[in-house]
C-alpha cells in the first residue's frame, strides 16, 4: 500500500529567505506525486504535480519541487518566502498503474514565514 | 473559490442527534470524494463515487452514509456520532477518477460532536 511521510509538523522560515518542505513516498512502481495548500478556514488547494519527465516541477505562486526516485523524496520549495506562503502543506501520491485508486495524502506541515 | 460549495462551514450536534452534509459542484466533474482531517494526521479518505456509484468506502463507520444523487450533489448524513468524530470533513471532485487527476476541494464543514 501506498503511503507518504511528512515528517516535520512545523517548517519556520524568515520572509525572503528560501524554504523547503519534505516529503517521502512508498508506493509500488512509478508514483504520481502532488502538492496542495490549505489555507485557514478554507479547502485544499492543488499547488503542482509530477506525472513524468522533467524531475524539477514547476507549480503556483512561485514553488516547485523537485522529484528524486533514488531517495523516494518530492520536497516542495521556493527561493524567497514571502508571510503570505503561511498556511498547512499535503504531500500526496498515487502509484502510476493503479488504475483508479485515489490519492493517498500526508498529515500536512504548517509553514510559518516571518516577516 | 474552488467551485465547490460545501455547507454548513459549521455543525455542532450531539451524539443522538442526525445531521446532514451536503457539497455541491458545478465544474462538470463526474468523481466526488468525502475526506476526514484530523489536527496532526493524514487526510483520510472516507468515500469515493464515480458518475453517482460508489466506488471506495474506506472502512468507515455506518453511523456515516454517503449519498450521491447525481453528478453534482454528494451528502454525508450522520446518526449516533462519537466526539472522536469531531473533525473538519471535506468534499472533493475531478473528473473522472483517475490517479493523475487534480482534485478540487471544498472549504469543508467544522463538525464538533458533543
Amino acid at each position: 500500500a501506498q503511503s507518504v511521510a511528512q515528517p516535520e509538523d512545523q517548517v519556520n522560515v524568515a520572509e525572503g529567505n528560501p524554504l523547503t518542505v519534505k516529503c517521502t513516498y512508498s508506493v509500488s512502481g512509478n508514483p504520481y506525486l502532488f502538492w496542495y495548500v490549505q489555507y485557514p478556514n478554507r479547502g485544499l488547494q492543488f499547488l503542482l504535480k509530477y506525472i513524468t519527465g522533467d524531475n524539477l516541477v514547476k507549480g503556483s505562486y512561485g514553488f516547485e519541487a523537485e522529484f528524486n526516485k533514488s531517495q523516494t523524496s518530492f520536497h516542495l520549495k521556493k527561493p524567497s518566502a514571502l508571510v503570505s506562503d503561511s498556511a498547512l502543506y499535503f504531500c500526496a501520491v498515487s502509484p502510476r498503474n493503479s488504475g483508479n485508486t485515489p490519492l493517498v495524502f500526508g498529515k500536512g506541515t504548517r509553514l510559518s514565514v516571518i516577516a | 473559490e474552488t467551485g465547490v460549495t460545501q455547507t454548513p462551514r459549521h455543525l455542532v450536534m450531539g451524539m443522538t442527534n442526525k445531521k446532514s452534509l451536503k457539497c455541491e459542484q458545478h465544474l462538470g466533474h463526474n468523481a466526488m470524494y468525502w475526506y476526514k482531517q484530523s489536527a496532526k494526521k493524514p487526510l483520510e479518505l472516507m468515500f469515493v463515487y464515480n458518475f453517482k456509484e460508489q466506488t471506495e468506502n474506506n472502512s468507515v463507520p455506518s453511523r456515516f452514509s454517503p449519498e450521491c444523487p447525481n453528478s453534482s450533489h454528494l451528502f454525508l448524513h450522520l446518526h449516533t456520532l462519537q466526539p472522536e468524530d469531531s473533525a473538519l470533513y471535506l468534499c472533493a471532485s475531478s473528473r473522472p477518477d483517475r490517479a493523475n487527476e487534480k482534485l478540487f476541494f471544498g472549504s469543508g464543514t467544522q463538525l464538533s460532536v458533543l
